[in-house]
C-alpha cells in the first residue's frame, strides 16, 4: 500500500509556457499533499502544503501565482508552473499524507511520487 | 521551528559491514515524528522507518533500525548488512505532531557500499 504516482517523470519545455505536474495517491485517501522542490545535490524544499478543497498553504518566498496548486479531490493534487522561465528548471517531488488517525494515517508518513524533473529552454 | 542536522555529507561502507548515519534535531514541540528516507539516484523518496518522540523503543524495519536518543536530540540510522543496493542518499526529517505537520529534511548523506 501506500503508493503515491507523479506524472510527468519529466519534461522539457520552451521559456514562456506553463506545465502541470500531478500527484495521485493510488491506494489511499491523502487529506494532505506537500509539494518540494530539490535543487541538484540539495535537499528538499518545501514549497506550499495543499488540503483537499481548500487553498493551499504556501512557505515564504514562494510566488503563489507563478506555482499553482490545486487539490480538487482526496487523490490528486496538481502543480501548475505559469510562465515557466530557465530559473525554474529544477526537480519537483510531491507527497501524500494519509488521513485519519488509524492505518496509515496513524504515524503521519508521508509518501512520496518518482519526482518530475523538469528543464526550461 | 525546527532543524535537522547531517554531519556527514558522504560515507562510505564495505558490503555486508554495518554502518550508522548521523542525525540530530532541535525542536520546541512537544510531540513529533522522527523519519528516514532513501533517495537513490533516480530520484523517488523511499520510506524507510519512523520514531515517534514518546515511543519508549527504538524503532526497527528490517536491516534499519533508528537509535533514538531523545536527551540528546539524536536519531541515527543503523543499517545492518550493507547491500550494494543501499548507496543512495539518505536524509533524516521531523515533523511536529501538531500543525501542518510538515516535514523538515536535512542535507542528506550520501552512502556508498564498497564490493
Amino acid at each position: 500500500g501506500a503508493v503515491v504516482s507523479q506524472h510527468p517523470s519529466w519534461v522539457i519545455c520552451k521559456s514562456g509556457t506553463s506545465v502541470k505536474i500531478e500527484c495521485r495517491s493510488l491506494d489511499f485517501q491523502a487529506t494532505t499533499m506537500f509539494w518540494y522542490r530539490q535543487f541538484p545535490k540539495q535537499s528538499l524544499m518545501l514549497m506550499a502544503t495543499s488540503n483537499e478543497g481548500s487553498k493551499a498553504t504556501y512557505e515564504q518566498g514562494v510566488e503563489k501565482d507563478k506555482f499553482l496548486i490545486n487539490h480538487a479531490s482526496l487523490t490528486l493534487s496538481t502543480l501548475t508552473v505559469t510562465s515557466a522561465h530557465p530559473e525554474d528548471s529544477s526537480f519537483y517531488i510531491c507527497s501524500a499524507r494519509a488521513g485519519g488517525t488509524g492505518g496509515l494515517g496513524a504515524k503521519n508518513i508521508q509518501y512520496f511520487g518518482a519526482g518530475t524533473r523538469l528543464s526550461v529552454l | 521551528a525546527q532543524k535537522i542536522t547531517q554531519t556527514q555529507p558522504g560515507m562510505f561502507v564495505q558490503e555486508k559491514e554495518a554502518v550508522t548515519l548521523d542525525c540530530t534535531y532541535d525542536t520546541s514541540d512537544p510531540s513529533y515524528g522522527l523519519f528516514w528516507y532513501k533517495q537513490p539516484s533516480s530520484g523517488e523518496m523511499i520510506f524507510l522507518i519512523y520514531q515517534g518522540s514518546y515511543d519508549q523503543q527504538n524503532a526497527t524495519e528490517g536491516r534499519y533500525s533508528l537509535n533514538f536518543q531523545k536527551a540528546r536530540k539524536s536519531a541515527n540510522l543503523v543499517i545492518s548488512a550493507s547491500q550494494l543496493g543501499d548507496s543512495a542518499m539518505y536524509f533524516c526529517a521531523m515533523r511536529p505532531d501538531t500543525g501542518r505537520r510538515a516535514l523538515t529534511f536535512g542535507s542528506g548523506t550520501r552512502l556508498q557500499v564498497q564490493p
